[in-house]
């Protein structure tokens, strides 16, 4: 059974631009998660997606957007990039979202603002 | 709010040395707790999970936790390293709000032989 495939495995973009990072989930899973990873904040949750619905947020600016798919494929967008934005974008995906069910990680996207 | 903390950022540990890992969680019900491993420039790899049951959980690659309600712990072991398990690790607490994982900053293995 295939992973969580993340494309494209490096951007670099330079400020004010947008990026739109993808995500496709393992075959069957229905819940798709997103995380930004850096070094001086580590890994925190952007939001999920569950049956094309975002069912839950973290603490992110409005510039960072997503959407699900009906096949369970998720995008995640970010407009007016900042240099702050620089990361590794994680997604993940589960069954269905429920707390028991472990999430599934893709070696990520690397996201680098010039 | 849950919240995760590893007091270790480095650990250095001989090849064929025990190895333990802290993680200490908050959150006021029962948790979901999880370890993550990643090698560098990979994502994460669930090495194990905490539901409810027995406290003593086994692992993928030798490791096991066992979780301890009384001092908030879930703390990762492994009886003999291998060179091949330098690698970063995060202890993760969810829960709270649906699948939403919490981690803590993560501590860096190195394995010296």
């Amino acid at each position: 059974k295939a992973g969580v495939t993340q494309t494209p495995r490096y951007l670099i973009k330079t400020r004010g631009q947008q990026v739109t990072l993808s995500c496709s989930p393992i075959s069957g899973h229905r819940s798709v998660s997103w995380y930004q990873q850096t070094p001086g904040q580590g890994l925190q949750f952007l939001f999920e997606y569950f049956s094309e619905t975002q069912r839950n947020k973290g603490n992110f600016p409005g510039r960072f957007s997503g959407r699900q798919f009906s096949n369970s494929r998720s995008e995640m967008n970010v407009s007016t990039l900042e240099l702050g934005d620089s990361a590794l974008y994680l997604c993940a995906s589960s069954l269905e979202g429920a707390p028991n069910q472990p999430q599934h990680f893709g070696d990520g996207t690397r996201l680098s603002i010039l | 709010a849950q919240s995760v903390t590893q007091p270790d950022i480095h650990i250095t540990v001989s090849e064929g040395a025990s190895l333990e890992l802290r993680c200490n969680y908050s959150y006021g019900a029962t948790p979901y707790l999880f370890w993550y491993v990643q090698s560098p420039g990979q994502g994460l790899q669930l090495l194990l999970k905490y539901f409810s049951g027995d406290t003593l959980v086994q692992g993928i690659k030798g490791f096991e936790a066992e979780f301890k309600r009384s001092q908030s712990s879930f703390n990762l072991r492994k009886p003999s390293v291998h060179w091949s398990d330098a690698a970063e690790y995060f202890c993760a607490v969810g829960g709270e709000y649906g699948n939403k994982l919490v981690f803590g900053a993560g501590t860096i293995l190195r394995v010296k032989s």
